[in-house]
């Protein structure tokens, strides 16, 4: 199936540990995002990358670090988790074509419990 | 500051009777406006978008949204509700050629049999 998938689904874990969410897309974009989904719904950007190049890199912690091995993947780490981290993380990818970046595809997101 | 609103957190409508979900916003030039809607514990799916071209853009399940320029809306709309409907509705909206999209705050659709 074509898709953004996001592993894992569930991530419950203690402050002050150390955590990864992966992010894979195979539509062919060039053009991925991590946001974070409050528990209001709120929808935050956190990074973006195209072409494997940081692109947006919002107001967050430094202790959240993404990384993009190639088009098709973008990994999200978290050190030293806090109870506030606790959230859904999305994934999404978007074809950027003339300079302009299309409608997003998101991923079914992590939901992370930081204990 | 670039914003988007949507002024309603929910709107309740009757299964069968239109609906409209409101969507204004504060950007500058031409921007490029997308309806988004999420299902309980899912992503967000891509529901339409308008870039230019006609004001009224037909999307994903019967949905349509019209683009008013002069008063800044892309009111998301649907001539028959569906109890299917139900969901959390996101509008969105790209100033020019940015990336980076200015979300809305979501508004709660409740379609009741």
């Amino acid at each position: 199936d074509t898709a953004v998938s996001q592993t894992p689904k569930y991530l419950v874990t203690q402050m002050g540990n150390d955590k990864s969410i992966k992010c894979e897309q195979n539509l062919g974009h060039d053009t991925m995002y991590w946001y974070k989904q409050d528990s209001k719904k709120f929808l935050k950007i956190m990074f973006s990358y195209n072409n494997k190049e940081l692109i947006i890199n919002e107001t967050v912690p430094n202790r959240f670090s993404p990384k993009s091995p190639d088009k098709a993947h973008l990994n999200l780490h978290i050190n030293s988790l806090e109870l506030g981290d606790s959230a859904v993380y999305f994934c999404a990818s978007s074809l950027r074509t003339s300079g302009v970046s299309y409608e997003q595809y998101f991923g079914p997101g992590t939901r992370l419990t930081v204990t | 500051a670039q914003s988007v609103a949507q002024p309603e957190d929910q709107v309740n409508v009757a299964e069968g009777n239109p609906l409209t979900v409101k969507c204004t916003y504060s950007v500058s030039g031409n921007p490029y406006l997308f309806w988004y809607v999420q299902y309980p514990n899912r992503g967000l799916q891509f529901l339409l978008k308008y870039i230019t071209g006609d004001n009224l853009v037909k999307g994903s399940y019967g949905f349509e949204a019209e683009f008013n320029k002069s008063q800044t809306s892309f009111h998301l709309k649907k001539p028959s509700a569906l109890v299917s409907d139900s969901a959390l509705y996101f509008c969105a909206v790209r100033p020019d050629s940015n990336y980076q999209l200015i979300w809305g705050a979501g508004t709660k659709l409740i379609i009741k049999p």
